[in-house]
């Protein structure tokens, strides 16, 4: 079985801030992780992933997560928030044997001028 | 690479009638895709996964006869919802994802179906 736990449903950095996204799973296979943005009336938007190379990963716009297994972990990173940050987000998982996503419950980040 | 398209973005329908939407991958070949409701400042919620060519699997509380799923060829697939109303009214997400990489969906821009 899989899930995922997004803590912090609404987040408020100032702009230039450090952004933190909290993502914690649980898998009983090795899990593929996402974090994927949505703007209000769009779709979701791919920001990174993990498929069990680099635990440390790039995304776009200057967000990055790492993988930790210890930890069941893959939080969402970046150095310095920028308006166009607001938004909300999700992290999902899927697995071998099953490619179904679970996502968490989504967390607003809010942009402070 | 990897596109996903909805038809339509928007529509408004009479309470009663039935609307399609149409999803499809512009540039690969979708074996699996998904359907996904998102009420507003919620998560997404699986409606049900399709393979090309057969039926659809739905999940648990999700009436297959009121959200009728067609994955008729490798690049589309439709979601028709029966006679809608308003409850039915929400935003509607497909996913696909090819042989190559099941594991990951790749996301269509939505549809917002409001029935009045």
């Amino acid at each position: 079985a899989q899930s995922v736990t997004q803590l912090g449903s609404h987040v408020s950095v100032s702009e230039g801030a450090l952004v933190l996204l909290r993502c914690n799973y649980s898998s009983s296979v090795p899990p593929y992780l996402f974090w994927y943005v949505q703007y209000p009336n769009q779709g979701l938007q791919l920001l990174l992933k993990y498929t069990s190379a680099a635990t440390l990963v790039k995304g776009i716009n200057g967000f990055e997560a790492e993988f930790k297994k210890s930890e069941t972990s893959f939080h969402l990173t970046k150095p310095s928030a920028h308006m166009s940050d607001a938004a909300e987000y999700f992290c999902a998982v899927s697995g071998a044997g099953t490619y179904k996503y679970i996502f968490g419950t989504g967390t607003r980040l809010k942009v402070l001028a | 690479g990897a596109v996903v398209s909805q038809h339509p973005s928007r529509v408004i329908c009479k309470s009663g009638t039935s609307v399609k939407i149409e999803c499809r991958s512009l540039d690969f070949q979708a074996t699996t895709m998904f359907w996904y409701r998102q009420f507003p400042k919620q998560s997404l919620m699986l409606m049900a996964t399709s393979n090309e060519g057969s039926k659809a699997t739905y999940e648990q509380g999700v009436e297959k006869d009121k959200f009728l799923i067609n994955h008729a060829s490798l690049t589309l697939s439709t979601l028709t919802v029966t006679s809608a109303h308003p409850e039915d009214s929400s935003f509607y997400i497909c996913s696909a994802s090819h042989e190559g990489q099941s594991y990951e969906q790749y996301f269509g821009p939505g549809t917002r179906l409001t029935v009045t």
